[in-house]
């Protein structure tokens, strides 16, 4: 079966420092989509790729499709406290489902 | 706000009971689906209705029961539920279900099975 990775699992954020975090598969997908997942709340979408090596901004959020199409990235840069959450990625399956990561945790650093 | 909503918003009941979760969005979507999500873990699809028609069942349990009675409005069903079913239910929209139309999520319902 496909396997999705993502990482990290989790990360502590301090006020102004640029994140980054990713996902690998073994699978090759026609769509990557970024969420984030506050507590009680469900996922939002946060940006949505749909070509091999798209680069795509929202805001402090920028995020790329790779050139195999079996991996993409999300960066957040010059973080604030509201980043805090967890983001997933999710690749587009084949029957119009989607696969989710096991999640990104940011917390703030104490 | 979401654009999907999904009602209750917590709901506690019995292994006998039966009651119904409820989701309606109004964006003109006509792909839904219900996601189970436990603690810490990512949504897993449950099912997918794609023009008021059942096109995934991703082997559950039949006391989860589906129903799309129009093309706004998704139902879950739930009789005679087990406690490990206590989860975070997300229902989603898209445009359609092809692969890469992006899901629209609600705040889901909080199910906790005593």
């Amino acid at each position: 079966g496909q396997q999705l990775n993502q990482s990290p699992q989790s990360m502590f954020i301090q006020e102004g420092e640029d994140v980054s975090m990713n996902c690998t598969s073994s699978s090759i997908f026609n769509t990557w989509l970024w969420y984030k997942q506050d507590p009680g709340e469900g996922p939002v979408l946060l940006i949505a790729l749909y070509k091999a090596g798209e680069l795509t901004s929202n805001g402090r959020l920028t995020a790329q499709f790779g050139i195999t199409r079996k991996d993409s990235f999300l960066n957040i840069s010059a973080s604030i406290p509201s980043d805090v959450g967890i983001y997933f990625c999710a690749p587009g399956g084949s029957q119009g489902n989607l696969i989710f990561g096991k999640g990104t945790k940011l917390s703030v650093k104490p | 706000d979401t654009e999907v909503t999904q009602t209750p918003k917590h709901l506690v009941m019995g292994m006998t009971n039966k009651k119904s979760l409820k989701c309606e969005q109004h964006m003109g979507h006509r792909a839904m689906y219900w996601y189970k999500q436990k603690a810490k873990k990512p949504p897993e699809l449950m099912f997918v209705y794609s023009y008021e028609k059942l096109s995934i069942n991703e082997s559950v349990p039949s006391r989860f029961s589906p129903e799309c009675p129009n093309s706004s409005l998704l139902n879950l069903h739930l009789h005679a539920l087990q406690p490990e079913d206590s989860a975070l239910y997300l229902c989603a929209s898209s445009h359609n279900s092809v692969s890469n139309q992006p899901q629209h999520f609600g705040d889901g319902t909080r199910l906790s099975i005593l």
